[in-house]
């Protein structure tokens, strides 16, 4: 079983849809939780961090359920320009530094 | 600004002949990290710095090697490039004992001839 599992997609949307990615992941010592963006051909940024309580950034949201072990992404009224590869990272606290990244989630968004 | 610098954006290497990749960062952060990404694969861990502590990770071939002469600086050096090591090399910092957010250079594209 892969540490980090996401849907490769794609998710096909109109404009103005919402959409919403899982990413399940197997270590329940996993301590933080991410969402990069990564566009096509370029490097992962930083979308959000994944808090416990959830957390909400313009049209993202973000929210993470320790108990079924993923987290999601919710993408609210979508742009075209949302269009990208969603990654979501997880990692450990303590000693190991090592974030995971699950393989990512091709979204495509057409007029 | 501050920012992770690579160099080059584009390699092109022929089989077995060495080559080396760099990295260099202006935020002063102490854990660096070297990547490597695949066609519509997630980016895989090679070795990541933690100060001047190398972590190698298990299943990093041999083939594959990193130095870091200083905080600022972080090389990669494939000995023997082969086809199967073509792919985008990802350089990323970040900082502090807990793993916060990464910043990540602009890659470099490694084509094997």
């Amino acid at each position: 079983r892969k540490e980090v599992e996401q849907d490769p997609g794609p998710f096909n949307v109109p404009e103005g849809a919402t959409v919403a990615f899982n990413c399940t992941y197997s270590n329940s010592a996993s301590q933080s939780f991410f969402w990069y963006r990564q566009d096509c051909r370029k490097e992962p940024k930083l979308l959000m961090s994944v808090y416990s309580s959830g957390n909400e950034d313009g049209r993202f949201t973000a929210q993470l359920n320790r108990a079924s072990q993923y987290i999601s992404l919710l993408i609210r009224d979508s742009k075209l320009s949302d269009s990208a590869t969603y990654l979501c990272v997880v990692t450990q606290s303590g000693g190991s530094y090592i974030p995971t990244f699950g393989r990512g989630t091709s979204l495509i968004v057409h007029p | 600004d501050a920012m992770v610098i690579q160099n080059p954006r584009y390699q092109v290497t022929q089989f077995g002949k060495p080559v080396t990749l760099s990295c260099s960062q202006t935020l002063n952060h102490n854990v660096m990290y070297w990547y490597q990404q695949k066609s519509s694969q997630a980016p895989k861990l090679l070795f990541h710095y933690y100060d001047k502590d190398f972590n190698n990770e298990a299943d990093t071939p041999d083939n594959f090697q990193s130095r870091r002469p200083n905080t600022s600086f972080c090389f990669l050096d494939i000995r023997s490039p082969g086809l199967g090591d073509a792919a985008m090399y990802l350089c990323a910092t970040s900082m502090g004992q807990f793993y916060n957010e990464q910043f990540f250079g602009p890659g470099t594209r490694l084509t094997v001839l």
